[in-house]
């Protein structure tokens, strides 16, 4: 089956510019989750989405980031205006229920703000 | 609160040298406990979940409540074992899953 796909893979922009970074969960995949991984830390939840609806949300820092997920597949995260501090990997994640059982991971969206 | 601490940054072992990798967790409610590993030009991947109790590529991790710890265990390490590691923590509401900050394995031949 095809993995969960994320694009773009790379992404250089400098600080005050926006990006988004886009992701298709597998299919079927009801949960879909945006991750964000500084470097030498471990993922950190952004957004939990449960079909089209926010299940959590409660570390998206809404004053920059916005994240949708419109008919309940594909998903969208923004950033705007990027801070030097938002460099990092995006990593998209979806499964297939609501526990967090077996997330199944995108390749990733490094972002580096210059 | 949930948190995960890996204890050890960076963990080098030779080739057959049984391996132990940390993770104590802190969280007040019944918690589910994973390890995620991270091959070089992977994906994120989940190796082993406490609810099963199998043995993957010969990992074993066993929950002790009384410790709140989430060990990682191999009897012989293999070269194809190097790779980075995470423990993860489900729980709250949400069903959030916390990841701790990731241990660095390399197995020396």
């Amino acid at each position: 089956e095809a993995g969960v796909a994320q694009s773009p893979r790379y992404k250089i922009i400098e600080k005050r510019q926006s990006v988004a970074f886009w992701c298709n969960p597998i299919s079927g995949h009801a949960t879909l989750y945006w991750y964000q991984q500084i470097l030498g830390q471990g993922p950190k939840l952004l957004i939990q989405f449960q079909n089209n609806g926010v299940v959590d949300d409660s570390q998206l820092p809404k004053d920059r980031f916005s994240a949708e997920r419109l008919k309940g597949v594909d998903s969208t995260l923004k950033i705007q205006p990027a801070k030097l501090e938002d460099s990092a990997v995006y990593l998209c994640a979806s499964s297939f229920g609501t526990l967090p059982g077996e997330l199944f991971f995108g390749e990733g969206s490094r972002l580096t703000v210059l | 609160a949930q948190r995960v601490t890996q204890p050890e940054k960076l963990l080098s072992v030779f080739k057959g040298a049984p391996v132990e990798l940390k993770c104590n967790y802190s969280y007040s409610g019944s918690p589910e406990l994973f390890w995620y590993v991270q091959y070089s030009r992977q994906r994120l991947q989940l190796l082993l979940r406490h609810i099963s109790r199998e043995s993957i590529k010969g990992f074993t991790a066993d929950l002790n409540k009384g410790e709140t710890s989430f060990h990682l265990k191999k009897p012989f390490a293999q070269e194809e074992d190097s790779a980075m590691y995470y423990c993860a923590l489900g729980g709250g509401s949400n069903y959030k899953l916390t990841f701790g900050k990731g241990t660095l394995l390399t197995v020396n031949p």
